[in-house]
């Protein structure tokens, strides 16, 4: 099993600015993923985080917008970078153990972000 | 783009009744999970099909996977009031996972 934290819980920003998500997993994990999903609706897969390498996102978003660090096997961050009303949303970070079909995926408690 | 359908989108009933959520891809799953999320919590992990036909329980939850691997079902028995949440289906495809749309199932007392 994994246990992750997430920082902050929640947060209001302003339209323009910046905000660094943290995520923090009790061992060390070669996968984790960055999800964003709205109030009440379902998961938006953004991104995997790779460990020493640059992070691979969906259709839909960028690196200019969505920067991702991933400097060792137990740490990642998400910055949501010039924030707009649209960015409002929780934003969970996950990893997955195990291998082949016996994989289980556990999730943060999920940062909520509402962008005034 | 693999499109991964729940239904019902809502489902409120009492406690003590039966219900049965459904998630419909329109490709084969490479894999299936079952998650249940409670507000201001993260997913949890239910259980993982992979194989046409697979049945599985998890006490009051039955998990069945569709023998052309593209449905699923999950079905509860006798609900109560913790069973409240958000239930989401996902594929698990390529090191990735995509979710469905969700089931928000409310169970009164």
């Amino acid at each position: 099993s994994a246990v992750i934290s997430q920082k902050p819980s929640r947060d209001i920003c302003q339209r323009g600015t910046s905000l660094t998500i943290q995520c923090q997993v009790d061992s060390q994990v070669t996968m984790m993923f960055w999800y964003r999903q709205q109030p009440g609706q379902s998961l938006t897969l953004i991104a995997t985080a790779n460990q020493g390498s640059e992070a691979t996102y969906e259709s839909g978003f960028v690196i200019d917008k969505f920067p991702i660090s991933r400097p060792n096997l137990t740490f990642s961050t998400l910055t949501v970078s010039n924030m707009s009303p649209e960015d409002s949303s929780i934003y969970l970070c996950s990893v997955v153990t195990g291998q082949g079909s016996n994989y289980e995926q556990y999730f943060g408690p999920g940062t909520r972000l509402t962008v005034t | 783009t693999q499109l991964l359908e729940q239904s019902p989108q809502f489902l409120s009933i009492q406690e003590g009744e039966n219900l049965t959520v459904y998630c419909n891809s329109s490709s084969v799953f490479s894999s299936l999970q079952w998650y249940r999320q409670e507000p201001g919590e993260g997913p949890v992990l239910l259980v993982t099909v992979v194989t046409g036909g697979e049945v599985k329980k998890l006490k009051r939850l039955t998990f069945q996977f569709g023998d052309a691997r593209k449905d699923s079902s999950l079905h509860i028995t006798a609900a109560q009031p913790g069973d409240t949440g958000l239930y989401l289906c996902a594929d698990g495809r390529f090191n990735k996972f995509y979710f469905g749309s969700g089931t928000k199932l409310n169970v009164k007392p």
